[in-house]
């Protein structure tokens, strides 16, 4: 069954703490983002890898983190650095970077504690 | 930034009728495509318009782009209870692999 897969659905923080999302995906596609909504608002790009073992910043990567050492792993890192962390992320992939549809999970509420 | 504002913020239809939204955006793009949004989950990919297309359909979609007002509009007929979720449009950045996506239409469908 193809997707793209997001745990926990549900995590707290306490202050000062880091926290990992995970992402996976097995569609074999290339490249994989992340988003940040809060709430009544749209979609903002924290940040995106086109391929395996590397990844760029997007329009709000302060306080959060990345990795790409595997094709179908994607995990975003919300560091104690973040101030405002608590959001609903969303992660999503597509074939390549250009031009492509999007593939969302089903997302992760960050609350803190 | 280049972004797409969604018009009207929130709209509410009974079951049956259509239910139509708009996509402004500055600059100029390669593609736009539609998502929705059920509450609390993942976004959902609609349609994908090219720019050098005006229209195009899927199902009860349709989807239209005037690349000189720089809009586009989604209008779904024959609404129905399931219809009612947040709808997004997202806008490509030529030169960059991002997408912008703006703020969403919550529509609600009421039985």
């Amino acid at each position: 069954d193809g997707g793209i897969t997001q745990s926990p659905k549900y995590l707290f923080r306490k202050e000062g703490q880091n926290v990992t999302l995970s992402c996976e995906q097995n569609l074999n596609h290339d490249a994989m983002y992340w988003y940040r909504q809060d709430p009544g608002q749209g979609l903002r790009l924290i940040y995106y890898s086109q391929i395996v073992n590397d990844f760029q910043k997007g329009d709000i990567a302060e306080g959060y983190s990345v990795s790409r050492e595997k094709k179908e792993s994607f995990p975003l890192t919300v560091t104690s650095a973040q101030k405002n962390p608590t959001a609903f992320y969303l992660c999503a992939s597509s074939i390549r970077t250009d031009q492509e549809t999007q593939y969302f999970g089903p997302g992760t509420r960050l609350l803190v504690l | 930034s280049q972004q797409g504002e969604e018009d009207p913020q929130a709209l509410s239809i009974q079951e049956g009728e259509n239910a139509t939204m708009n996509c402004s955006y500055k600059t100029s793009i390669n593609n736009l495509q539609w998502y929705r949004q059920n509450s609390g989950r993942g976004l959902v990919h609609l349609i994908l318009i090219r720019s050098n297309e005006r229209e195009k359909h899927s199902g009860r979609l349709r989807v239209t782009l005037d690349t000189s007002k720089k809009s586009s509009s989604l209008l779904i007929t024959a609404s129905r209870a399931a219809d009612t979720a947040s709808y997004f449009c997202a806008t490509d950045a030529p030169g960059t692999y991002k997408y912008i996506f703006g703020t969403g239409t919550r529509l609600k469908v009421l039985a």
